[in-house]
């Protein structure tokens, strides 16, 4: 099983709501990844987490706020939000942070509008 | 520069091959990766290269790396239709604290 999930597959919020993005993987892996992707646009690293650690946060803004509650779940949780913030985010994993083991697996994306 | 960088678009003939090349920027990545995206889809690991090696064939998908040029190429032999996709290169940088940089995707179509 390669699957990564995420949940929900579309979400419209406007600029005063709260909400979260999940994913979820039961390949044991250690490291899990939040992606932005705009249209026509490659992804962008935003937070990876190593063994339920942050190890990198790529200066993302704080209305950004990721949660690792334990290995197999990663949450993005969304509050104030801008309209420039509209994308695909993307979920991924990988057995773990280390180079020597570095296949990244992705989840199919929450595709988020902000009105 | 500090894209990887491919070109935007490319059209084949269904049954041909199809080319993809891709310029990469650091000459220390350890892996090099073929990414695949269909329409309102997330990313698909197509195959992946080691550095040490200079080529990889995985059924119709043959890559070529070029370690001193930092060129790489995915040869998708036989397309079909169902290779309409962006397709991604993208290295991983560093080593203790390795990232995936992507290129800017090649958007493949084919023609009946």
């Amino acid at each position: 099983d390669t699957e990564v999930t995420q949940t929900p597959k579309h979400l419209v919020m406007g600029m005063t709501n709260k909400k979260s993005l999940k994913c979820e993987q039961h390949m044991g892996h250690r490291a899990m990844y939040w992606y932005k992707q705009k249209a026509k646009k490659p992804p962008e690293l935003m937070f990876v987490y190593s063994y339920e650690k942050l190890s990198i946060n790529e200066s993302v803004p704080s209305r950004f706020s990721p949660e690792c509650p334990n290995s197999s779940l990663l949450n993005l949780h969304l509050h104030a939000l801008q309209p420039e913030d509209s994308a695909l985010y993307l979920c991924a994993s990988s057995q773990d942070f280390a180079a020597s083991s570095y296949e990244q697996y992705f989840g199919p994306g929450t595709r988020l509008t902000v009105t | 520069g500090e894209d990887v960088e491919q070109s935007l678009f490319l059209s084949v003939r269904e049954g041909d091959s199809s080319v993809i090349n891709c310029t990469y920027t650091d000459s220390s990545s350890t892996y090099l990766y073929w990414y695949k995206q269909e329409p309102g889809a997330g990313l698909q690991l197509l195959t992946y290269i080691f550095s040490n090696m200079d080529m990889k064939q995985d059924q119709r998908l043959t890559v070529l790396l070029n370690k001193k040029d930092k060129h790489l190429s995915l040869r998708i032999a036989d397309t079909q239709t169902g290779d309409s996709a962006i397709y991604f290169c993208a290295e991983l940088r560093g080593s203790s604290a390795s990232k995936i940089i992507f290129g800017s995707g090649t958007r493949l179509s084919i023609r009946p």
